[in-house]
């Protein structure tokens, strides 16, 4: 059982868009910066998102973040075949004292 | 770039310790701002955060795993340690060394991982 959570899978058709999301508490996302991951299978994840809403250098606008109270969004826009892959979410738990994430979300491009 | 780079066995019985260690090459791992820290994904499923050792030399680690986790660091060789102790196929993972940004929290650099498998 994840700390945050997230659906378990999400699919669009290419060109499409979606958006994956992740519930937390106060203890996690509601007081602490929101980073998302990229993970193709066989590979390590990559950051995708950091601060909920930054991009690191090379990660193309298509992806967004965003957060709100105690949850968060991610967004990806003109779905192409290559960005399916697992996603997760990860912030800092201060009741754990230490990261958490959610138990990933598998996207399908159809 | 920073590069990180797991070693240690690939295969480990039930009952012993579990021993890896990440070198860090193309950037300092005695910078202040920076954790380095151990995450682990069994096949087929989740991210798993093992623990953390900060830039200053603290620790924390995942309370499930707290009583058999020791981490470490040698800052002359540019490398960081995780033990774990009695390991049960339960800790069969791939794990990963990571760096995370302090107070934001995220995870910027990445080892490819390596497969640490827990059978007789």
């Amino acid at each position: 059982q994840s700390v945050l959570t997230q659906p378990p899978s999400v699919s669009a058709a290419p060109g499409q868009k979606v958006t994956i999301s992740c519930s937390g508490s106060t203890s996690n996302i509601g007081n602490k910066y929101v980073s998302w991951y990229q993970q193709v299978p066989g590979t390590a994840p990559k950051l995708l998102i950091y601060d909920n809403n930054r991009r690191p250098s090379g990660i193309p606008d298509r992806f967004s973040g965003s957060k709100s109270g105690t949850s968060a969004t991610l967004g990806i826009t003109g779905l192409q075949t290559g960005d399916e892959a697992d996603y997760y979410c990860g912030t800092w738990d201060t009741n754990l004292n230490g990261v958490v994430f959610g138990g990933g979300t598998k996207l399908t491009v159809l | 770039q920073l590069q990180l780079q797991e070693s240690g066995p690939g295969l480990v019985k039930p009952s012993e310790t579990l021993s890896l260690t990440c070198t860090v090459s193309g950037g300092s791992i005695s910078s202040s701002g920076y954790a380095w820290d151990w995450i682990r994904q069994p096949p087929g499923k989740g991210l798993e955060w093992i623990g953390s050792l900060s830039s200053s030399g603290n620790t924390y680690y995942n309370p499930s795993l707290k009583s058999r986790v020791t981490m470490s660091v040698d800052t002359s060789k540019k490398q960081f340690s995780l033990k774990l102790r009695s390991v049960t196929a339960a800790d069969t993972a791939v794990y990963y060394c990571v760096r995370r940004i302090w107070n934001e929290d995220y995870l910027d650099y990445w080892g490819q991982g390596t497969l640490v498998t827990v059978s007789s």
